[in-house]
């Protein structure tokens, strides 16, 4: 039974075009999140939400937008892609400790 | 302003020979630190946490308010520990969210 998981886990797609990356976790976390890992392998918060509210928008281009319908879920659509975009995103949720999706890697091309 | 500094961008070591992953932070307050773990091309894992005091695959993690360093140490290490070592602490009333460091890849050779 996979904690946190993400579609799809590779993502190849042309500038410009819309895309989405669902999460799901099934350990009961009220908090999840958006974490962006460059080309360096630097990983930096982008969104956190607790109980489908968001709390954490952390200077992401509004082409960026979090969806949480329950929260268990929080999917990531992003529009107009840009280069720039390609990464590693993992989604993760959290109580006391994180639980860390196994990565979502878009590439833009 | 909070950050987190890892110097070492690559750490190579021989096997059985001693690790030491250097972190330190600057945070006005009373943190909680944790170093996780990626293997290649998987999802981090939480290697340790400073309030827990364990030792978790040999690794240990002793946090230094003084030095503001939170170093992670392995007396002998193993070809299974190559791996990205993060660093990152989380603070109160911060949402839960993380600052990780830049990351130290370490390989250990045979």
């Amino acid at each position: 039974d996979t904690a946190v998981s993400q579609t799809p886990k590779y993502l190849v797609t042309q500038m410009g075009n819309d895309k989405s990356i669902k999460c799901e976790q099934n350990l009961g976390h009220d908090t999840m999140y958006w974490y962006k890992q460059d080309s360096k392998k630097f990983l930096k918060i982008m969104f956190s939400y607790n109980n489908k509210e968001l709390i954490i928008n952390e200077t992401v281009p509004n082409r960026f937008s979090p969806k949480s319908p329950d929260k268990a879920h929080l999917n990531l659509h992003i529009n107009s892609l840009e280069l720039g975009d390609s990464a590693v995103y993992f989604c993760a949720s959290s109580a006391l400790v994180y639980t860390f999706g196994s990565g979502t890697r878009l590439t833009v091309v | 302003a909070q950050r987190v500094t890892q110097p070492e961008k690559l750490l190579s070591v021989f096997k059985g020979a001693p690790v030491e992953l250097k972190c330190n932070y600057s945070y006005s307050g009373s943190p909680e630190l944790f170093w996780y773990v990626q293997y290649s091309r998987q999802r981090l894992q939480l290697l340790l946490r400073h309030i827990s005091r364990e030792s978790i695959k040999g690794f240990t993690a002793d946090l230094n308010k003084g030095e503001t360093s939170f170093h992670l140490k392995k007396p002998f290490a193993q070809e299974e520990d190559s791996a990205m070592y993060y660093c990152a602490l989380s603070g109160p009333g911060q949402g839960g969210k993380l600052i990780f460091g830049q990351g130290t890849e370490l390989s250990v050779k045979p």
